[in-house]
């Protein structure tokens, strides 16, 4: 089966700028965590939804959001963008959120100049 | 507050000697740990896991072992190939109020295994 599929691949923005960045997960799958990887830092969670619902955030500030469509296909927006938000965003996509691997798309490379 | 930490940023090992990860945490509420794999370019891939009512899990070549009681875990991998080389990531899963699991990552560490 087709797996987890996140749009664009690499991403260029401007400070100030806003971006959405595309998550399909696998089929049938309902959970889609988003996360964002940055040298020395690791993979830093984002936010979980389940079923159209945020059932979990980070520590992240209120630039980064999210939603969830009924076909489990998951946004990520980030607002006013920073310097520092140029990362890899990753999201993982699970039946459920509970005990079990998560599958993980190739990300998205963000650069913000 | 990192939760779960791998102090280790790198490590390198000879083809066919034991490579050792290892990897710290913080919460006892973690009831489950995870190891995953990350090449460039590509996202993580899960690789294996254990129970914290277990100390042992082993697949092939890769074995997970945890030490509840010093809040440590580690993988190991024997013998290591060159194509282990890779970013190791170990994961600590606890079970919110709620019923659902949230699953918190370390930072990683980069092995690379030398031919």
């Amino acid at each position: 089966k087709a797996g987890v599929t996140q749009t664009p691949r690499y991403l260029i923005k401007t400070r100030g700028q806003q971006v959405t960045l595309s998550c399909s997960p696998i089929s049938g799958h309902r959970s889609v965590s988003w996360y964002q990887q940055t040298p020395g830092q690791g993979l830093q969670f984002l936010f979980e939804y389940f079923s159209e619902t945020q059932r979990n955030k980070g520590n992240f500030p209120g630039r980064f959001s999210g939603r969830q469509f009924s076909n489990s296909r998951s946004e990520m927006n980030v607002s006013t963008l920073e310097l520092g938000d140029s990362a890899l965003y990753l999201c993982a996509s699970s039946f459920s959120s509970g005990i079990g691997e998560a599958f993980f798309g190739q990300g998205t490379r963000l650069t913000v100049v | 507050d990192q939760q779960v930490k791998q102090n280790s940023p790198s490590l390198s090992v000879q083809e066919g000697r034991i490579s050792i990860l290892n990897c710290d945490y913080t919460n006892s509420m973690f009831d489950y740990f995870l190891w995953y794999k990350k090449y460039p370019a590509e996202g993580p891939t899960f690789l294996i896991s254990i129970s914290s009512i277990k100390d042992k899990n082993e697949d092939g070549r890769f074995t997970v072992f945890l030490n509840k009681s010093a809040k440590h875990l580690s993988l190991h991998i024997v013998p290591s190939q060159p194509g282990d080389s890779a970013v190791y990531f170990c994961a600590g899963s606890a079970r919110l109020s709620g019923g659902y699991q949230k699953v918190t990552f370390g930072t990683g560490t980069k092995l690379q295994v030398i031919p």
